[in-house]
């Protein structure tokens, strides 16, 4: 079973639309991120949460929110998606500490498409 | 501002040639270089991590190597297979930073 699942893996939906998205992980990691992928562009960080306490933006919050329910689940929320927010969204853990162990494990994704 | 660019964006190789993918970064203070492996409609997977006073590291085919004196690194694959088409990503970390600079990615393609 995987350690890090993303629920759905595709959507399709309107502008709009409120949206969730899930990602649960059986790593017994405290730091959990959500990342989006476009085209031509590096992984870039929605939002960060070091435990169910600690939530923090990343480079690029605006118009999203998440929500930690528990040390193993991270949801990300699009509150009224638009068509840019068309991507691949990707949840991520680790364990803490900086340098050379922190390696960030990676769901499968979501592919979101908004019309 | 940290940053990680890629070379080439993609490539074309027959099976069983060897390629070599480049990065370059400006993360400072630097402490590690990873090399990720994506597969379609997949998650990046590590490869390898070499922190400042590694210069090599293989991991089966791939070979990685890090120069951080001129804060360049590249991938090495060998002898390539049909599994190896895949996008291969540069991820650095900062010292003082848990956040991580990723590169845009290098899509490789193996032919039969």
């Amino acid at each position: 079973d995987a350690d890090v699942t993303q629920t759905p893996r595709n959507r399709i939906t309107k502008t709009g639309k409120r949206i969730m998205l899930e990602c649960s992980q059986t790593k017994g990691h405290d730091r959990m991120y959500w990342y989006r992928q476009d085209p031509g562009l590096g992984l870039r960080l929605i939002y960060y949460s070091f435990d169910v306490k600690d939530i923090n933006k990343g480079e690029i919050s605006d118009g999203y929110s998440v929500s930690r329910q528990a040390q193993a689940k991270f949801s990300l929320s699009l509150e009224s998606a638009i068509p840019n927010q068309t991507a691949l969204y990707f949840c991520a853990t680790s364990s803490p500490g900086t340098g050379a162990y922190n390696e960030q494990f990676f769901g499968p994704g979501t592919r979101l498409t908004v019309l | 501002k940290n940053q990680v660019e890629q070379s080439p964006q993609s490539l074309i190789i027959l099976e069983g040639k060897n390629c070599t993918l480049q990065c370059n970064y400006t993360v400072s203070p630097f402490s590690n270089l990873r090399w990720y492996k994506q597969d379609t409609g997949r998650g990046p997977v590590s490869l390898t991590i070499m922190t400042f006073s590694e210069n090599t590291k293989s991991n089966g085919r791939y070979t990685a190597t890090l120069d951080a004196d001129t804060k360049q690194s590249s991938l090495h694959i060998t002898a390539s297979q049909l599994s190896d088409s895949a996008s291969y990503i540069c991820v650095v970390s900062a010292s003082n930073d848990y956040k991580l600079s990723f590169g845009a990615g290098t899509t490789v393609t193996v032919r039969a």
